[in-house]
């Protein structure tokens, strides 16, 4: 399998910063990566595909960028609705693997 | 737009059958790929296996639970379904059913939460 390290597990951001949550994978993937929020007690949301697309609906301060072992998603602005659990997923293989998830709080 | 609703029992013994039933609207089998993903807290997110349709049902299994796992899918009812055989207690999680484009998990029912304790 195909080993997805997120880093870091945990951040603490005030509204206004820039937050930038990285994803470290064990072989090349290429750019086949993507990037979900998930809120406390609700479904994980996709939020960029193949490391950089931006989901439709998803606001321009998220971005995402990477390819083959290191990938990176950057969150310019914080806004208040953006503290949440950020979690990277691997498909360059299967099993489909996520990374174990970067908690942004309130600082 | 796709919605998706898990159900099933929330609280199973270890050692027995654990079966889930997803039923789907507002999309068609053959448009989408579709999974079942848990979520544990010591596990995080951890992919089940999914299926997809294109003229015949393909089935793919994460390999760590491939011998323990089962998914079926039924058009007439709209639904899918998960069969975990063996279940302990590092089984608890929250179980969702997933539909997706290529790899792009888009649409996520709500979660159930399955419990494994006797």
């Amino acid at each position: 399998d195909i080993q997805m390290t997120q880093s870091p597990s945990s951040l603490s951001a005030s509204v206004g910063d820039r937050v930038t949550i990285t994803c470290q994978a064990s072989h090349d993937i290429k750019n086949y990566l993507n990037w979900y929020q998930q809120k406390s007690g609700k479904a994980p949301k996709l939020l960029i595909y193949d490391a950089s697309n931006l989901e439709t609906g998803v606001p321009s301060r998220f971005s995402g960028s990477g390819s083959g072992t290191v990938f990176t998603l950057t969150l310019t602005n914080m806004q208040p609705e953006d503290f949440a659990t950020y979690y990277c997923q691997q498909y360059g293989d299967l099993p489909v693997t996520f990374g174990g998830g970067t908690k942004v709080d309130m600082k | 737009q796709v919605q998706l609703q898990e159900s099933g029992p929330g609280l199973v013994k270890p050692s027995e059958t654990l079966s889930l039933t997803c039923s789907v609207s507002g999309g068609s089998f053959s448009s989408y790929y579709w999974s079942w993903i848990r979520q544990s807290p010591g596990k995080g997110l951890e992919w089940i296996g999914y299926f997809y349709n294109s003229g015949t049902t393909n089935y793919y299994y994460s390999p760590s639970l491939k011998s323990r796992v089962t998914i079926s899918v039924d058009m007439s009812k709209n639904q899918f379904s998960l069969k975990v055989k063996s279940m302990t207690v590092a089984d608890t999680a929250i179980y969702y059913c997933v539909g997706h484009v290529g790899q792009q998990m888009y649409y996520w029912g709500q979660g159930t939460l399955v419990t494994v304790s006797s």
